[in-house]
């Protein structure tokens, strides 16, 4: 499974949009990426997925440039309430026939009043 | 609420003794897994089952481990002869089985300190 990269941490303000950059460099042409978030004494929570160019729902974009070797969480105008570590996580999802999920470390995200 | 429920929410033992959690996994869900998380990093996959069947554990699972599903529905997680290592947020998830790249559904988690 290819690994990634993420800051440790970030600080915004609320209303502000933010970006998360993750690396992986080692992607394989059959991986996708996926986002998730989590807050303190939850479990994650899916956020986005995506395998190449721009993927936006209702929470999150996420943008993939070709070469894929990187890719970019943007969550619009934060709130107190988006305060939480995101996780980039890479992989094709059907190891033997399931999704094992590996975790990072993940990006702690601090918003600010 | 993901509609994956775990008990208990939190567990505080003393070093040798067994303890036992469980998952209640959103009903229609094939596919469970158990994941070990400790402070400041992000979690570990522990076990994985497709209905009742254990198809895959980590080396992380320890003979000190032990998980069941026994009827494909809910799932316990037994540790014998606890350490102070194993003190750490216990999550389960579970996703629908039968398709790639499936979100998965994570409780709450249990924490457990071992004192």
């Amino acid at each position: 499974l290819a690994k990634t990269t993420q800051p440790i941490s970030m600080d915004s303000y609320e209303g502000q949009e933010v970006n998360i950059t993750c690396s992986h460099n080692n992607i394989a042409t059959n991986d996708y990426i996926t986002w998730y978030q989590q807050f303190p004494s939850q479990g994650p929570r899916f956020i986005i997925q995506g395998y190449k160019t721009k993927v936006t729902n209702e929470v999150a974009s996420l943008f993939i440039p070709a070469d894929r070797k990187s890719s970019t969480l943007s969550l619009p105008r934060v709130s107190l309430s988006d305060t939480a570590v995101y996780y980039c996580l890479v992989g094709d999802g059907f190891s033997g026939g399931y999704n094992k999920l590996i975790f990072g470390a993940g990006t702690r995200l601090a918003v600010h009043p | 609420d993901t509609g994956v429920s775990q008990d208990p929410r939190h567990k505080i033992t003393k070093r040798g003794q067994n303890v036992t959690f469980r998952c209640d996994p959103i009903s229609e869900h094939n596919r469970l897994y158990w994941y070990r998380q400790t402070l400041g990093q992000g979690p570990e996959f522990l076990t994985y089952f497709q209905n009742e069947a254990q198809l895959e554990k980590s080396r992380l699972l320890s003979d000190r481990f032990s998980a069941e599903r026994p009827k494909g529905s809910f799932s316990t997680l037994e540790i014998q002869r606890t350490e102070q290592g194993d003190s750490a947020m216990y999550l389960c998830a579970s996703s629908p089985g039968g398709g790639q790249r499936e979100t998965q559904y994570f409780g709450p988690g249990t924490r457990l300190l071992v004192l």
